[in-house]
């Protein structure tokens, strides 16, 4: 199973970048690699995906390293709103070829004021 | 447009009952999951499905059933309930197909979570 590793808690000053890693060493050539946030105990919501190239949108930026065995997500000017739990995942296919998607621990961001 | 539709939001069982946690979307999505989270842990795969008819384990299905026979509707069912069960269980969906020039993925909606407690 292609699986991802995150480092369990970060902190970051309200106003700074935000970067938080990822390590997917084992992803496939296809697969997409998607973040999330989850904020107190809703459901996640999504950020940012991307393939091979960097991506951006309203919400962060995503660097894909070019091995694509890691990346990491840009909060460009963190708030205290974005303190969250922050995932990074990759579909995993089993035999059938269906997409069993997993998540992992996750990275609890704190953006201290 | 509704999203994904959890019901009930909270619930207290009983040591031994049985409930079923209902889920719906009405995005047309073909994948739908079931997740758990336990308190201050990550999400937990259940179970999924491809499609009508097409379901699959995910990580920690022991306990519990599924069934998809409609497109809209994922139902989660608890047999004899146990403490262990208690936790957030959210329901999600996702229209997966290949892209075999771009590559395969696409974006997972979940619904609002469902409280159980196991007394």
């Amino acid at each position: 199973d292609a699986k991802t590793t995150q480092p369990p808690s970060m902190d970051c000053a309200e106003g700074r970048a935000a970067n938080l890693p990822c390590n997917h060493s084992t992803i496939s050539g296809n697969e997409y690699v998607y973040w999330y946030r989850q904020i107190h105990s809703q459901g996640p919501q999504y950020i940012i995906h991307g393939l091979k190239n960097n991506e951006t949108n309203e919400m962060a930026s995503l660097i894909i390293t070019e091995d694509r065995k890691s990346s990491t997500l840009i909060l460009p000017h963190a708030t205290l709103r974005d303190t969250a739990v922050y995932y990074c995942i990759v579909r995993v296919s089993n035999s059938g070829g269906y997409q069993k998607v997993t998540f992992g621990t996750g990275t609890k961001l704190q953006v201290i004021p | 447009n509704a999203g994904v539709t959890q019901t009930p939001k909270f619930r207290i069982l009983k040591i031994g009952q049985s409930m079923t946690l209902q889920c719906t979307q009405d995005m047309n999505h073909n994948y739908m999951y079931w997740y758990r989270q336990d308190p201050g842990m990550g999400l937990k795969l259940i179970y999924y499905s491809v499609g009508a008819g097409i379901t699959d384990k995910g990580e920690v299905p022991n306990g519990y059933n599924v069934s998809r026979s409609t497109t809209e509707d994922f139902p989660l069912r608890l047999e004899l309930a146990a403490p262990s069960q208690t936790s957030v269980y959210f329901c999600a969906s996702s229209y997966y197909r290949i892209q075999s020039e771009r590559g395969i993925g696409n974006t997972i909606y979940f619904g609002e979570g469902s409280w159980l407690t196991v007394v």
